[in-house]
């Protein structure tokens, strides 16, 4: 069975600063990634997703991802962040020919003036 | 093009009655999974329904929930007897079909989600 863990429950940044959300996942085979973003009151929305090709995947917003498969991670990073980027952000992975999607616990991202 | 329509938004119950979570999914998806997501935690995987069938359930509480997706109509989850520890956020995604290509059957699309709070 799948699982993710991500290791940051929150994290704060300054305004302007570079970003990196950490998450490892467990699966046998290779796995369907996601990066989904949740504003307070809101649904989830989805950032962006690796499949298989290049393990560096671009999204919206600017965020980026990168597919490590040797330390089973899929980090999210984004180079500038802004204050509208203050959110939870969750790690999900899908596994191949299914359909069920298991989250991680999120990582709550603050970001300061 | 309405996405995923969840109602009602908030939703409050007394311990001991029942509580009906509908949702819509996005045109064209025939794929219905519903979610929790108690305070502080992520969310926890309940349900994954098609049109009149039940594919996996492996998340649900073997008592007082239920789920169901009818060939007409929205899927409801549907929680008995409700108690305390239920209040939480329920949150309900669809995808499209597998034959939509590899992918795209794998991305959700969630809903505002359903509040319940149970007094």
């Amino acid at each position: 069975a799948q699982s993710v863990t991500q290791p940051d429950i929150h994290i704060t940044v300054s305004e302007g600063a570079s970003l990196e959300l950490r998450c490892n996942y467990s699966y046998g085979a290779t796995p369907y990634l996601f990066w989904y973003v949740q504003s307070p009151g809101q649904g989830l929305q989805l950032l962006l997703k690796y499949f298989s090709g290049d393990t560096l995947v671009q999204g919206i917003k600017g965020f980026e991802a990168e597919f490590k498969r040797s330390q089973s991670s899929f980090n999210l990073r984004k180079p500038s962040v802004h204050w509208s980027d203050a959110a939870e952000y969750f790690c999900a992975v899908g596994a191949t020919g299914g359909f069920k999607t298991i989250f991680g616990a999120g990582t709550r991202l603050f970001v300061k003036a | 093009n309405a996405g995923v329509m969840q109602n009602p938004r908030h939703l409050v119950r007394r311990r001991g009655q029942e509580a009906r979570l509908r949702c819509s999914p996005m045109k064209g998806h025939s794929h219905v999974y519903w979610y929790r997501q108690l305070p502080e935690e992520g969310l926890k995987f309940m349900v994954y329904l098609q049109k009149e069938n039940i594919i996996d359930e492996s998340g649900m509480p073997k008592e007082r929930f239920s789920a169901e997706f009818p060939k007409e109509g929205p899927s409801i989850l549907r929680i008995q007897q409700v108690v305390r520890g239920d209040s939480a956020a329920y949150f309900c995604a669809s995808s499209p079909p597998s034959g939509t290509g590899s992918s795209g059957a794998n991305v959700l699309t969630f809903g505002a989600g359903s509040r319940l709070t149970v007094l």
